[in-house]
Formats: structure tokens, C-alpha cells, sequence
């Protein structure tokens, strides 16, 4: 069993080009997020979402895109990329419920130049 | 909305010592509350939770924690660290109010000196 797996491990990227952070989770959970986190900041939601077939704003959601078209898998896009959006991307995954355990996947390095 | 305070960036501790992480937070009613540890170059893993019940929870590789609704805190201790459990840690706040997210800390990285 993987757990999550996001891909790719890293990217660099120049200033205004689009990029989609792939994330897949094999434990059917029914919730996922992206989280980014900065030093010093921790880390910061940017969509959820709670099922397949919805998706939700974080806290931090400008400037970023997703969708939830199957219960496996939540890709995270940067229409345009700018070099605030420079950090290390997590994605996580739970069954849904408040109180459930997220699992966390080992995270996209991206660097936007 | 909840929000969550580690009031300690950087927390050095020799390796055999005793340790307590600090986290406050701020909510109305009674939270659910996480800590969640990450290993360099990691992603982040459950320590151990707290939503109800006994306020004292045992988490994983000897860790526990203590909600004290009086203080609004819930620290994490372990009486003897050992060079492995040097990490970042965080803390979380998620309550069961409408479509309310965790809100996770900054994080206290911890070092561990021989």
C-alpha cells in the first residue's frame, strides 16, 4: 500500500508558466487537501475537498486550481505561476469526519523563477 | 474562527532529557486537537489526537499530551527524548463547526544534542 503519492518530487519553473501537481491516494479516503508550507508561516490550506465531484477554498486559495473528478486522485494546478508561489506542496488525504487522522504525502518542491 | 499558537521556533534538548512542547489555541468551544510530526525532507504524521474524554492522550513512540481547557493549551511531552525524535513538530486545532478546516501551527523544530 503507497498511502499518497505526489509527483514530481520537485520542479523548477518559470514565471508564468501553468503546472499541475499530480496527487493520488489508494486508502479510498473520501476527503483531500492541499496544504503549502512556508518557513515560519506552517502550513496553510489551499483546497479541500470533501468527495468526489466538489472542492472547496482554503485559506490561501488565489492563484491555484483543482478538481476532484474521481475519489483517487486531486491534482493541484498553477494556471500562471509567480514566484510567491514558491514552497514545498503537501498533499493529504482522510476519511472526512472532523476528528479523522490526515495522511500526508511526501510533498512537490517547487521553485517558480 | 480557531487559530492555534506554538509560541517556541526552535527548541534545543539533550538527547535523554525531558521535553514539552507548547501549543495554545483559541476557539469557542471544545476543539479537537493534533500533533503531527515531520522528519526532514518529510511529510507529516500523526503523533496523537485529542477530541474528547480522558485530557491526557498517549500517541505514538512515546509521546503524550495534556488538554487543560483552563489554559487553552495542549502540550506535548515525552520524558526522555531520544536523537530520532529530532523533527518539526505541529500542532493542530479542527473543531466539528460547519465546514471548518484544521488550522495547523507554525511548527518547533527540535534538536537533540548528545
Amino acid at each position: 500500500i503507497a498511502g499518497i503519492t505526489q509527483a514530481p518530487t520537485s520542479q523548477i519553473l518559470a514565471a508564468g508558466r501553468r503546472m499541475t501537481l499530480r496527487c493520488t491516494q489508494d486508502m479510498r479516503h473520501n476527503a483531500m487537501y492541499w496544504y503549502r508550507q512556508d518557513l515560519g508561516l506552517g502550513l496553510r490550506l489551499i483546497h479541500y475537498s470533501n468527495t468526489a465531484g466538489t472542492t472547496g477554498k482554503g485559506e490561501v486559495p488565489d492563484g491555484y486550481s483543482v478538481s476532484r473528478a474521481n475519489t483517487d486522485d486531486f491534482p493541484l494546478t498553477l494556471a500562471s505561476a509567480v514566484p510567491s508561489q514558491t514552497s514545498v506542496y503537501f498533499c493529504a488525504s482522510s476519511l472526512g469526519r472532523p476528528t479523522d487522522t490526515q495522511y500526508f504525502g511526501p510533498g512537490t518542491r517547487l521553485t517558480v523563477l | 474562527a480557531q487559530s492555534v499558537t506554538q509560541p517556541d521556533i526552535h527548541i534545543t534538548v539533550s538527547e535523554g532529557a525531558s521535553l514539552e512542547l507548547r501549543c495554545n489555541y483559541s476557539y469557542g468551544a471544545t476543539p479537537y486537537l493534533f500533533w503531527y510530526v515531520q522528519s526532514p525532507g518529510q511529510g507529516l504524521q500523526l503523533l496523537l489526537k485529542y477530541f474528547s474524554g480522558d485530557t491526557l492522550v498517549q500517541g505514538i513512540k512515546g509521546f503524550e499530551a495534556e488538554f487543560k481547557r483552563s489554559q487553552s493549551s495542549f502540550n506535548l511531552r515525552k520524558p526522555s527524548v531520544h536523537w530520532s525524535d529530532a523533527a518539526e513538530y505541529f500542532c493542530a486545532v479542527g473543531t466539528n463547526f460547519g465546514n471548518e478546516k484544521l488550522t495547523f501551527g507554525t511548527g518547533t523544530r527540535l534538536t537533540i544534542i548528545p
